[in-house]
C-alpha cells in the first residue's frame, strides 16, 4: 500500500535536546511538507520541499531545520532553539509541484513532548 | 494575506441531525478549496474539494459548494452519525502555488 509514514507516533525528549523527526513516502510525491498543530491554532507551515534537494521556509520555520536529500524522505528536526516544540507534527505530500487540484496527502503524525 | 475562517467549535448534535459546518476565505487570486477531516489521534484525510466557483464536492454524504459571491464553503451533511465526530478543516490553495492555508478546524461532536 502506498502512503506517508511517520515515526515514531509519540516521542519524548528533554529540553535543549534536538529530535529529529520521520517522514517517508511511497507514493512518488514530488512535494513534501511539515506542519505543526497546537489545541485551537489549525495546523501552520514549518517547511515544504518541491523537489530533491531544495526547500523553503513557511510560517513557522524558526527553531527548525529539514533536508531533501531523497524523493521519498523529508526528516525534520526540531532545534534547541524552538521555544515550545512540544506539538502534534504532521507531514505531507503532493503529486506534483502544486497548482490548484492537488490535494496533499497527510501522514498519521507525530506527538512530541518536551519537558 | 489569504486565510480562512471557520465558526468555533465544538458543535455538538444529535445522531440524525443535520450538520452546517461554515467557512468563508480571503484570497488574492482564484483560489481551490478543501475540506479536510481529522479523527482523534490520527492525521487529516481530504473529504471533498472544489477548483471553480459554483462547483460542488462530495463525498460519503457530505456537501459543500464553491460560492464566489459570498467567498464561502460551507460543509453540510443531512443526516450525521456518531461516527462522523471528528475535527473538520476548511483550506485553500491558490493556482500555482503548493501550500494550503488552513482555518483553525471546527470540532464536531456526535451523540447517539
Amino acid at each position: 500500500d502506498g502512503g506517508i509514514t511517520q515515526s515514531p507516533k509519540y516521542l519524548f525528549r528533554k529540553e535543549g535536546q534536538n529530535v529529529t523527526l520521520s517522514c517517508e513516502q511511497n507514493l512518488n510525491h514530488d512535494a513534501m511538507y511539515w506542519y505543526r498543530q497546537d489545541p485551537g491554532q489549525g495546523l501552520r507551515l514549518i517547511y515544504y520541499s518541491q523537489i530533491v534537494n531544495d526547500f523553503q521556509k513557511g510560517d513557522i520555520a524558526e527553531g527548525y531545520s529539514v533536508s531533501r536529500e531523497k524523493k521519498e524522505s523529508f526528516p525534520l528536526t526540531v532545534t534547541s532553539a524552538q521555544k515550545n516544540p512540544t506539538a502534534f507534527y504532521l507531514c505531507a505530500s503532493t503529486p506534483g509541484r502544486g497548482g490548484s487540484s492537488y490535494e496533499q496527502y497527510f501522514g498519521p503524525g507525530t506527538r512530541l513532548t518536551v519537558t | 494575506g489569504d486565510s480562512v475562517t471557520q465558526m468555533e467549535g465544538p458543535v455538538t448534535l444529535s445522531e440524525e441531525a443535520f450538520l452546517t459546518i461554515n467557512c468563508t476565505y480571503t484570497a488574492t487570486g482564484y483560489p481551490s478549496l478543501f475540506w479536510y477531516v481529522q479523527y482523534p489521534g490520527e492525521g487529516l484525510q481530504l473529504l471533498l474539494k472544489a477548483t471553480k466557483a459554483d462547483d460542488k464536492g462530495s463525498n460519503k454524504g457530505f456537501e459543500a459548494t464553491y460560492r464566489k459571491e459570498t467567498t464561502s464553503f460551507h460543509l453540510e451533511k443531512g443526516s450525521v452519525q456518531v461516527s462522523d465526530s471528528a475535527v473538520y478543516f476548511c483550506a485553500l490553495t491558490l493556482s500555482g502555488y503548493s501550500t494550503l492555508t488552513f482555518g483553525k478546524g471546527t470540532m464536531l461532536l456526535v451523540s447517539p
